[in-house]
């Protein structure tokens, strides 16, 4: 069973409208959390990585929050851009150690 | 940063037959990453490349069938062999950085096995 659960599976929002995409885990101990963009065709790209005592931190229209009480993870997208359609992934690393969800398809629509 | 390259960009190979993908990074970096990336699936790291030493291998995974080739500190090789449709697959290479938590993608090698 993978130990990090990403929701929804895709989604279709409209150009400047915001959204949120979960990521629940399982992994513990961890020593920080990351989410990437990854383009079709292209490696994934790191937007944020929080150690497991930060909660919040943004890159642009992007902003991850981190509960590590509930073990729960989201990104929020602002404003959303026909450059933002892209998978998104949430990553634990336990100390070297990568845990991958599956990620979540985001389509931007004009 | 670090910027990674990988050849081929994409391949499709026949049954049976064996695939050597290169990685090649701009800079000297102590360990390398391989990743296979299923359709709908999570990464899922292959094996970590330390220059001069034998690769170590993840859970499912065996040097056999992706044996791994790390000659200095900017490029690695893996070889998928004996290919079957099942490996057909996005594969990954990754770096990361000493005293940073940044981990660097290379573009991916999408193999398609006929």
């Amino acid at each position: 069973k993978n130990q990090v659960e990403q929701s929804p599976q895709s989604l279709i929002i409209l150009e400047g409208k915001n959204c949120t995409l979960q990521c629940n885990y399982t992994v513990s101990p961890f020593s920080n959390l990351r989410w990437y963009k990854q383009d079709t065709g292209r490696g994934p790209v790191s937007l944020t990585i929080m150690t497991f005592s930060e909660n919040t931190k943004s890159n642009g229209r992007y902003t991850a929050t981190l509960d590590a009480d509930t073990k729960q993870s989201s990104l929020h997208i602002t404003a959303s851009q026909l450059s933002d359609s892209a998978s998104y992934i949430c990553s634990t690393d336990s100390w070297g150690k990568l845990q991958f969800g599956s990620g979540t398809q985001v389509v931007v629509t004009p | 940063s670090a910027v990674i390259s990988q050849k081929p960009s994409r391949d499709i190979c026949q049954r049976g037959t064996s695939l050597t993908i290169q990685c090649q990074v701009d800079s000297q970096v102590t360990m390398m990453f391989w990743y296979r990336q299923q359709p709908g699936q999570s990464l899922t790291l292959i094996a970590t490349a330390n220059q001069g030493s034998e690769a170590t291998y993840e859970s499912g995974f065996v040097i056999d069938k992706f044996p791994i080739s790390r000659p200095n500190l900017t490029f690695s090789t893996l070889t998928v062999s004996n290919m079957s449709p099942e490996d057909s697959s996005i594969y990954l290479c990754s770096v990361d950085l000493a005293g940073s938590y940044e981990q660097y993608f290379g573009p991916g090698t999408r193999l398609t096995v006929t």
